[in-house]
Parts: C-alpha cells; structure tokens; sequence
C-alpha cells in the first residue's frame, strides 16, 4: 500500500537552530500537508500546499516556517530559529482531492526535540 | 472553543461490551474523517463520511454523519483489546483546504 514518507524519524536540535523535515508524499496525490502535535495535545494544522503555492495555513505558520517542494518527490517543512516550544511531532500528509477531501494518508512522524 | 468536540476522552470497557464515541461541532463539515493514532505514529484513516444521515460499517466499526453534517458517531460492537487506541475525528468545513482535529477519545478494551 502507498506510503507516506517521513525523514528524519527523530530529529533534536539546538534552540536557534535551523532544521528541515523531509517527507516523500504519495505519487499521484495533489496536496501536501503539514500538521504538528505537541506531546498530549491534539493534532495541529500548519500548512497545505497545491500546485507549487501554499493555499491555506494557520496562526502557527508564521515567518519561521516556510514549506517547499524542491522537485517533482519532496515535500520540505523548514523551521528558521528553533524555539523550545516547537518540540513536537510533525506529521506530513497528502491527499488526492483538496476541499472535499476524501482521507489523508499520513507520514510516521518526524518528533523533534529543541534543546 | 474546539471546533470539533469528541466525547468522551477516556472510555475504558470490558472485552465484548459495546461502545460510542461523539463527535459534535456547531460548524457544517463537508466531510468528517475518523482515523486511530498508535503512540509515537501518525493517524491512520479508518472512514471518510461526505453525505448527511450517511451510515458506513467496517466490520465491527458502524460510522454515522449526523443529517446535518454537523457530528458524527463512532460505534464499536462487541469490542476486542485489539481495539484498543486512540481515536480521532477530524472534518473539513466547506471551503477549507484543512482537516480540524478533535481532541481524541482513548479507548481502552479489558481482557
């Protein structure tokens, strides 16, 4: 069955410091998305992504976040200046359809821990 | 205020008893998702519910959109401790090109 992938699985990093999550989205599949959750909370929306540009993000999307599909396989999540609070898990996904979706399939899981 | 609320959070119940999970909202979702997330993974899809009063079955599993596709049910019949897990409703609301979580319900099935 077609997968979402995720890398790093488990990434820690000084607090300042810049990181990037990587995620293979499924092939055929048209949108990509970001969500965090921080540990004993819910699931979070960041980001979703269409055709090459972001078509919707949260309050939690701000400056230091930016998203990137650099070729026609990768999905990016960069985090410019770590903070401690973003320690969290991050989730990727992806669906065929956006609005009207019909399921996301998501990734395992990048959990980042800022030191 | 959530836009999606599940009840209960915690349910814990013996093998072979039945149980629902509540998923209410005051907002009209286009769609309303359940998905079951092991720890230290990412939520897996169990159902996908689109039209309101719509009833859908995975083996034990019984789903329902509320006719005004505003909640939605979860209801396990005969539970195993295989069901055990965490589970979450997630809705997109017309116009939105995001999933908005419930909080979750942890279910716990006793041997």
């Amino acid at each position: 069955e077609p997968e979402v992938t995720q890398t790093p699985s488990h990434q820690v990093t000084q607090m300042g410091q810049e990181v990037i999550l990587r995620c293979v989205p499924i092939s055929n599949h048209l949108y990509f998305y970001w969500y965090r959750q921080i540990l004993g909370q819910k699931v979070e929306f960041l980001v979703s992504f269409y055709n090459n540009e972001i078509s919707e993000k949260s309050e939690i999307f701000d400056d230091q976040f930016s998203v990137e599909r650099p070729d026609g396989s990768n999905f990016t999540l960069k985090i410019r200046s770590t903070k401690l609070e973003d320690s969290a898990m991050y989730f990727c996904a992806s669906s065929t359809t956006g609005p009207l979706n019909y399921g996301y399939t998501f990734g395992s899981g990048t959990r980042l821990t800022v030191v | 205020t959530q836009l999606l609320e599940q009840s209960p959070q915690f349910l814990s119940i013996q093998e072979g008893e039945n149980l629902t999970v509540y998923c209410n909202s005051s907002s009209v979702f286009s769609s309303l998702q359940w998905y079951r997330q092991e720890p230290g993974e990412g939520p897996v899809l169990l159902v996908t519910v689109v039209t309101g009063g719509e009833v859908k079955k995975l083996k034990r599993l019984t789903f329902q959109f509320g006719d005004a596709r505003k909640d939605s049910s979860l209801h396990i019949t005969a539970a195993q401790p295989g069901d055990t897990g965490l589970y979450l409703c997630a809705g997109a609301r017309v116009g939105d090109y995001k999933l908005s979580f419930g909080a979750g319900t942890t279910v716990t099935v006793r041997a």
